[in-house]
């Protein structure tokens, strides 16, 4: 079974751009999260979809969003990018998104903002 | 509000030496708790979970860890550190918020190996 895949693996963007970042879950989970890793805060919960429906939310501006197809594949988007949106973006998969689930993560995404 | 602690950044073993990695949690509710590694340039790699099973968890790669109510420890451990150890460890909480999962990780701790 292939694992989470997250496209593109490396980005370079200037401030005040945007950027779309996308994460295909493995085959069957329907609940995808994202993460943000940095080295001052660690690992930071962003959001979870779940059948095209957020359910949860961290504590992020709303420049960041995301939004999950039909297909479970989801994508996350960041407006506006601040020199401080540098990180490694993680996109998690699992089968229902219940406690004892354990989620699968990808490669991640390194951002880069200039 | 869960949350979990990792005790020490950094730790640092030589070959063949125990292993021992510590996590303290904070939890209302029985948790369940997680041991995650992170190779360089990678994503995060699931090694073991407590979900009240059975309070010794044995995960891959020769490690486990032991839940400790009393003490509200998940610490990790492993007998014998091999050089393909080396990475970072984090250890996370489930929080389930209108039935969905977020997970809560600690900030890390980083182990070195050394030959």
């Amino acid at each position: 079974k292939a694992g989470v895949t997250q496209t593109p693996r490396y980005l370079i963007k200037t401030r005040g751009q945007q950027v779309t970042l996308s994460c295909s879950p493995i085959s069957g989970h329907r609940s995808v999260s994202w993460y943000q890793q940095t080295p001052g805060q660690g690992l930071q919960f962003l959001f979870e979809y779940f059948s095209e429906t957020q359910r949860n939310k961290g504590n992020f501006p709303g420049r960041f969003s995301g939004r999950q197809f039909s297909n479970s594949r989801s994508e996350m988007n960041v407006s506006t990018l601040e020199l401080g949106d540098s990180a490694l973006y993680l996109c998690a998969s699992s089968f229902t998104g219940t406690s004892y689930n354990e989620q699968f993560f990808g490669p991640g995404t390194r951002l880069t903002v200039l | 509000a869960q949350s979990v602690t990792q005790l020490g950044s950094h730790v640092s073993v030589s070959e063949g030496a125990l292993v021992l990695l510590r996590c303290n949690y904070s939890s209302s509710v029985p948790p369940y708790l997680f041991w995650y590694v992170q190779y360089p340039n990678q994503g995060l790699q699931l090694l073991l979970k407590y979900t009240s099973a059975a309070t010794l968890v044995k995960g891959i790669n020769g490690f486990e860890a032991e839940f400790k109510k009393s003490e509200t420890s998940f610490h990790l451990t492993k007998p014998s550190a091999h050089m393909s150890d080396a990475a970072e460890y984090f250890c996370a909480v489930t929080i389930i918020i209108q039935g969905a999962q977020k997970l809560v990780f600690g900030q890390g701790t980083r182990l070195t190996i050394n030959p």
